[in-house]
């Protein structure tokens, strides 16, 4: 079966830190760019950062440049999503999704496997 | 780029025609622009990529059409599984608000 499973969400206080997994199966990740978007519930989506094939193309959205790190292992099937400096507005559910292309904002791109989230929630 | 969805919210009946609406703050390519159905309690699912490819799987009834600030998704008859929320994506990062399609 073909399915993305992430985990590594929880409560953590304010200023913490937390490291999220994406686990793919079914399918290798090396060909394609790996996205993490999260949905605060109730809301509308927001993409969150995406990184190519070979890591060379990283990007974030501006909100959390220079506080949360994407990485991938292609010999793992994994994609990680490293967050310091966690603030109440980066409660939400996080997805890991595959980009139907190698690098992020590409011609074609569309995220076409998506996992089922793992809730991060930031409070004291 | 700001992408804005109308209507908010859509209600109609199963069996009828619905409309989507996603217009950008500027001209895009629409090899670019991408659709998503979210049901409640799940993952979003890929319907559309570059404005009218439908993705694998997805059934006949959902086209997506458009070029320049403006693109629509169009449901021919809708299903009860089709009453869910829709989103437009650019560039693989900016999602629109949703819209939310209801039965009536």
């Amino acid at each position: 079966e073909v399915q993305l499973v992430e985990s590594g969400g929880g409560l953590v206080q304010p200023g913490r830190s937390l490291r999220l997994s994406c686990a793919a199966s079914g399918f290798t990740i090396d060909d394609y760019a790996m996205h993490w978007v999260r949905q605060t519930p109730g809301k509308g989506l927001e993409w969150v950062s995406g990184i190519s094939w070979n890591s060379d193309s990283i990007v974030y959205v501006d909100s959390v440049q220079g506080r949360f790190t994407i990485s991938r292992d292609n010999a793992k099937n994994s994609v990680y999503l490293q967050m310091n400096s966690l603030r109440a507005e980066d409660t939400a559910l996080y997805y890991c999704a595959k980009d139907r292309v190698a690098v992020p904002s590409r011609k074609g791109g569309g995220f076409d496997i998506w996992g089922q989230g793992t809730m991060v929630t930031v409070s004291s | 780029i700001v992408l804005t969805q109308s209507p908010g919210t859509l209600s109609l009946s199963p069996g009828e025609r619905a409309t989507l609406s996603c217009r950008a703050s500027q001209s895009v390519r629409s090899s670019y622009l991408a659709w998503y159905q979210q049901r409640p309690g799940q993952a979003p699912r890929l319907l559309v990529y570059e404005a009218s490819n439908r993705a694998t799987g997805i059934p006949d009834r959902f086209s997506g059409s458009g070029s320049g600030t403006d693109f629509t998704l169009t449901i021919s008859g809708l299903e009860p599984e089709d009453f869910a929320v829709y989103y437009c994506q650019l560039y693989g990062r900016t999602f629109g608000q949703g819209t939310n399609v209801e039965i009536k």
